[in-house]
């Protein structure tokens, strides 16, 4: 079965600093991966999506950008974060017939 | 942006109560999904509907989807304080090549009293 796991857990980081999220699957092979975040108390914003290494889409222009180094590694990357990228972030698994699976998430507060 | 949006925002029912949440989209879709998300806590994959059926049923949860109104609902039956949490609809269109793409609503706040 598949499993997916993110880190770091929480994060807490000033504003301006750099930021990387990693996250890792198991039990599958050339998966979609995707990154969303989600603001406090509200619902989920598809940031990135990616079909396979390399292979990167992105859904909203921001101060974020995404990385594919490996087939069941995806990235979340910023080089100067803002106060606005404080949030739940989630990577997920997916493919055309199979239910999505969540990783645990990052919270990440932006001071 | 955001495809599919729940109704109604916040519900709040008495334990043993049936709770009925509403999700409508706006695209063609391959199959829409309910999830549960405790407060701050990650998603958990409730059930998936594919756009060819019209019902499902898991346990104490029945969805039914519309394709020609693009809606769906989310029924639990018997509610029980421990389904207090955020459901969030989401569909998969197909995205740039063969991507399925996950599009979340807004989602339902539902708080089930003793």
């Amino acid at each position: 079965s598949q499993t997916i796991h993110q880190w770091p857990a929480t994060l807490v980081q000033p504003v301006g600093s750099p930021l990387s999220l990693e996250c890792t699957v198991e039990g599958t092979s050339n998966p979609n991966l995707y990154w969303y975040r989600q603001a406090a108390g509200r619902g989920l914003q598809l940031l990135f999506y990616s079909v396979g290494i390399g292979q990167i889409s992105s859904e909203v222009p921001q101060n974020l950008s995404a990385s594919r180094p490996q087939d069941r590694q995806f990235i979340l990357s910023s080089k100067k974060l803002l106060l606005s990228d404080s949030g739940f972030y989630l990577c997920a698994w997916s493919d055309y017939r199979a239910p999505s699976l969540f990783g645990p998430g990052t919270r990440l507060t932006v001071l | 942006s955001q495809q599919g949006e729940e109704d109604p925002q916040a519900l709040s029912i008495q334990e043993g109560e049936n709770a009925t949440m509403n999700c409508s989209y706006k695209t063609s879709i391959n199959n829409l999904q309910w999830y549960r998300q405790n407060s701050g806590r990650g998603l958990v994959h409730l059930i998936l509907i594919r756009s060819n059926e019209r019902e499902k049923h898991s346990g104490r949860l029945r969805v039914t989807l519309d394709t020609s109104k693009k809606s769906s609902s989310l029924l639990i039956t018997a509610s029980r304080a421990a389904d207090t949490a955020s459901y969030f609809c989401a569909t998969d269109a197909i995205g740039a090549g063969t991507a399925s793409k996950l599009t979340f609503g807004t989602g339902t706040r539902l708080q089930v009293t003793l």
